[in-house]
């Protein structure tokens, strides 16, 4: 089962324009983390937000937790065409399992 | 910078077969994961270890998939018979100990086509 769903399922931006994707989880949680998929290629972790944490920041990477909505944000700024690539949230603590569960992803595509 | 490392990269078999894939995990990470991804999808865990035990493979379908990681270093994923539905990215991860909070390092993954 996946317990993230990420909105918009694709989005295509102009190179330098922000990019936002949304994620939203259904039962409470330990953490959330975000993960990269370049096309047909392994996940690389970007970065972990604590269900304590409200907002994290990493290079020109944003993201947001708002735990009483269920729902997490991640924003790309001043977007680069190396940035296309599958953008997936994951969260843990379901049912006290320490498993990731992952969503389906957002595809972006940043046109140069 | 260490690398999960996965082979084949990609698997063409006919159904009924037996496949086997390979995954050496970053060297020290005692836990290590095996995901399957069906395209477009995120990825599902199958089965994960913590050194040479298995820690939760509820999500493993014990009748064709089995798994082992006999010394708590390298893994072997089998599936006997393949079916057409297991076609999907196979993806292997490590991490240093259990604990989600802990981030998951993924190899490049091996794509499993069954005709």
């Amino acid at each position: 089962s996946q317990q993230g769903e990420e909105d918009p399922q694709a989005l295509s931006i102009q190179e330098g324009e922000n990019a936002t994707m949304n994620c939203s989880y259904k039962t409470s949680i330990n953490n959330l983390q975000w993960y990269r998929q370049n096309s047909g290629r392994g996940l690389v972790h970007l970065i972990l937000i604590r269900s304590n944490e409200r907002e994290k920041h990493s290079g020109r990477l944003r993201v947001t937790l708002d735990t009483s909505k269920k729902s997490s944000s991640l924003l790309i700024t001043a977007s680069r065409a190396a940035d296309t690539a599958s953008y997936f949230c994951a969260t843990d603590g379901q049912g006290g399992s320490e498993k990731l569960v992952f969503g389906k992803g957002t595809k972006l595509t940043v046109n140069p | 910078e260490a690398e999960v490392a996965q082979s084949p990269r990609y698997k063409i078999t006919e159904k009924s077969q037996a496949v086997a894939f390979w995954c050496d995990p970053i060297s020290g990470h005692a836990t290590l994961y095996w995901y399957r991804q069906i395209l477009g999808q995120g990825p599902e865990l199958l089965v994960q270890f913590q050194d040479e035990s298995v820690v939760d493979d509820s999500q493993l379908p014990k009748d064709r998939f089995s798994a082992e990681r006999l010394k708590g270093v390298d893994s072997t994923l089998k599936i006997q018979p393949a079916e057409l539905g297991d076609s999907a990215m196979y993806l292997c991860a490590s991490s240093p100990s259990s604990g989600a909070h802990h981030t998951q390092y993924f190899g490049p993954g091996t794509r499993l086509t069954v005709l």
